[in-house]
């Protein structure tokens, strides 16, 4: 079965830092790859996908994320962060040996400092 | 558009009561998921559906049941409550798998004393 690792369980940014929270899989071919980003009481929002071709794909609330197969990461990053951002974000990989269900990461939680 | 719902949002439970989470999606997916969240654990799914009638156990099943009777709702049945159950259930539904993004409820937090 495929992993999820997210190395830092908490990261604290000031507000207008940039942003980039790691993400490393185990699959051997191309995975489908996501992240989600969890706000307080809330269920997750997909924040961007990603299955083939550009290794840099774009999101919502102009986040992005880069596929790099040579270090099996999936980086997120954001070049401003805004104090709304402060959230807990989840990457997660589509299982191919287990029916494409996601096996989610162990989540990151953003704090932004004013 | 509602999307997912779930009922109730928070519950305490005794060790031993039974409970049923409540999850309606209105979206017609036929693919639906029951998640159990812990601090630093991530999200781990407990049961899925890929229809009506069709219910398989996820990676942590144990304690649990479900049903589909409908491509509306999934039921998440707790028998006999344990300590080990405290958690926030999360419900999702998708159109597919592997690619489809995941819709998610805002979550159940039981804890069970």
């Amino acid at each position: 079965a495929q992993s999820v690792t997210q190395p830092d369980i908490h990261i604290t940014v000031s507000e207008g830092a940039s942003l980039e929270l790691r993400c490393n899989y185990s699959y051997g071919a191309t995975p489908y790859l996501f992240w989600y980003v969890q706000s307080p009481g809330q269920g997750l929002q997909l924040l961007l996908k990603y299955f083939s071709g550009d290794t840099l794909v774009q999101g919502i609330k102009g986040f992005e994320a880069e596929f790099k197969r040579s270090q099996s990461s999936f980086n997120l990053r954001k070049p401003s962060v805004h104090w709304s951002d402060a959230a807990e974000y989840f990457c997660a990989v589509a299982d191919m040996e287990y029916g494409n269900k996601l096996v989610f990461g162990a989540g990151t939680i953003l704090r932004v400092k004013s | 558009n509602a999307g997912v719902t779930q009922t109730p949002k928070f519950r305490i439970l005794k060790i031993g009561q039974s409970m049923t989470l409540q999850c309606a999606q209105d979206m017609n997916h036929n693919y639906m998921y029951w998640y159990r969240q812990d601090p630093g654990m991530g999200l781990k799914l407990i049961y899925y559906s890929v229809g009506a009638g069709i219910t398989d156990k996820g990676e942590v099943p144990n304690g649990y049941n479900v049903s589909r009777s409908t491509t509306e709702d999934f039921p998440l049945r707790l028998e006999l409550a344990a300590p080990s159950q405290t958690s926030v259930y999360f419900c999702a539904s998708s159109l597919g798998q592997g690619r489809e993004k995941l819709f998610f409820g805002s979550g159940t937090q039981l804890s069970v004393l």
